[in-house]
Parts: structure tokens; sequence; C-alpha cells
């Protein structure tokens, strides 16, 4: 059973760099799946920040592409977020998740509370 | 990509059916690619529908999923008290990129 776990700072300073790391168990990151992230602002809807697959090719949100980069470490079975020049609008939940073309995602990390303040 | 249009909230007595529309899902090519998830306050989404009628194993039948025109929905048949939470839907969009709709809040009189 696949099993995904977040980490990463809980607070950013403004301007700052938000870096995220989620940890695959219980599957292989090079099977045929995409791995995504998504945040939720408090009291707020979920959006898709977008997703890396094995071989490294990413998709990015529009609205984020320019900050944003993602990576997969296949060796350690785990993939990464940036986001870059963040403000207190980036101050949200942000969980990884495992997604196939077919369900989407079908599996999610419990998510960590990310505060961008000084 | 703009979240999908759903309504806010929407309520039922227990045992009743409530019916939760998303909008706009023609805009994208793979327009059968819809899924739907549960979520609950302090808690990761449970998938609960995907290709707009499918079951993931687990989850009862009362949860139902169509299409029509430019609209998914999905209806939850003889509530419970445990249905209460947040539903979103989701649309794939293409090129390994989704979409979720605004949310909407069922609550269980």
């Amino acid at each position: 059973q696949v099993r995904l776990q977040e980490s990463g700072p809980g607070l950013v300073e403004p301007s700052g760099t938000l870096s995220l790391t989620c940890k695959v168990s219980g599957f292989s990151i090079s099977g045929t799946y995409h791995w995504g992230w998504t945040r939720q602002p408090p009291g707020k809807g979920l959006e898709w920040i977008g997703s890396v697959y094995h071989s490294g090719s990413t998709y990015y949100s529009p609205s984020l592409k320019s900050r944003v980069i993602m990576s997969v470490d296949k060796a350690k079975n785990e993939f990464s977020l940036n986001l870059a020049s963040v403000t207190a609008a980036d101050t949200a939940v942000y969980s990884c998740s495992r997604a196939s073309l077919l369900t989407g995602p079908d599996s999610w990390g419990q998510g960590v509370l990310v505060t961008v303040s000084s | 990509q703009s979240a999908l249009p759903q309504p806010p909230s929407v309520s039922g007595s227990p045992g009743q059916s409530v019916t939760i529309s998303c909008s706009g899902i023609s805009n994208y090519v793979h327009y059968n690619r819809v899924s739907w998830y549960q979520q609950t306050p302090g808690t990761a989404p449970r998938l609960i529908l995907y290709e707009i009628t499918t079951r993931p194993s687990g989850v009862p039948d009362r949860f139902s999923g169509s299409m029509s025109g430019d609209t998914a929905s999905m209806t939850i048949s003889g509530l419970l008290a445990e249905d209460e939470a947040d539903y979103y839907c989701c649309s794939y969009t293409g090129r390994s990129a989704w979409v979720f709709g605004g949310g909407t809040k069922l609550t269980v009189l």
C-alpha cells in the first residue's frame, strides 16, 4: 500500500523559497504514475500546483509556473517542490499525491501547513 | 486555469439524496476523466469516484456520478451523518495536469 509523507519547514519568510519533500513508501516512484503537489489555503479549496514524472518531465499550473520547480529522486523514492518568492498568499496546507491519468490523484499525504511570515 | 464552478453548499436530511454539480467540464478534451473527492476537516482528500461513474474499492454504492452536457454531477443517496464533508470535483485537462472544483460543503441536517 502506497504511503506519502511530506516534510519541510512550516515557516518561510516572505520572498524566500518554500521547499518540501514527499517520501514515498510501499510503491516505486518509477511506476506509471505522476507525482503531484496540491495546496489548500486555510478555509479555502484545493489548488493543483503541478506534477512530475519519474523521467523528470514536469507540468506546472500556469498561475505558479514562473516560481515552481519540481524534481524527483528515484534513488531515495521521493520527490520535491520548490516555490520561490513566496508571499503571505502562499500560506497553505501543501499535500503531495500520486496520480494516474485514469483516476487523477488517488493517494495523498497528510499535508503540511506552511506559513509565510516574518 | 480557474477552479471548476461548484455550489458552495448543499444540505439534506438523513436518508435523503443530494446532488452536487461541477460545470465547465466540456472545456477540457478529456471530459470523461472526472473524479470526485471527499474531505473532512484536517484529513486528506479521499477519492470517491473516477471516470465520472466508477467507484474505487470500499466506496459505498450510495455514491454515484453522471454527466450531462457541460456538467458532471455526484449524487449521494440515503444520506448518513458521516457523509458531512467537503466535496471536490477534479478534471484531467491533459498533459499531466488537473483542475479542481471550488468545493461544496455538504451539511447533513
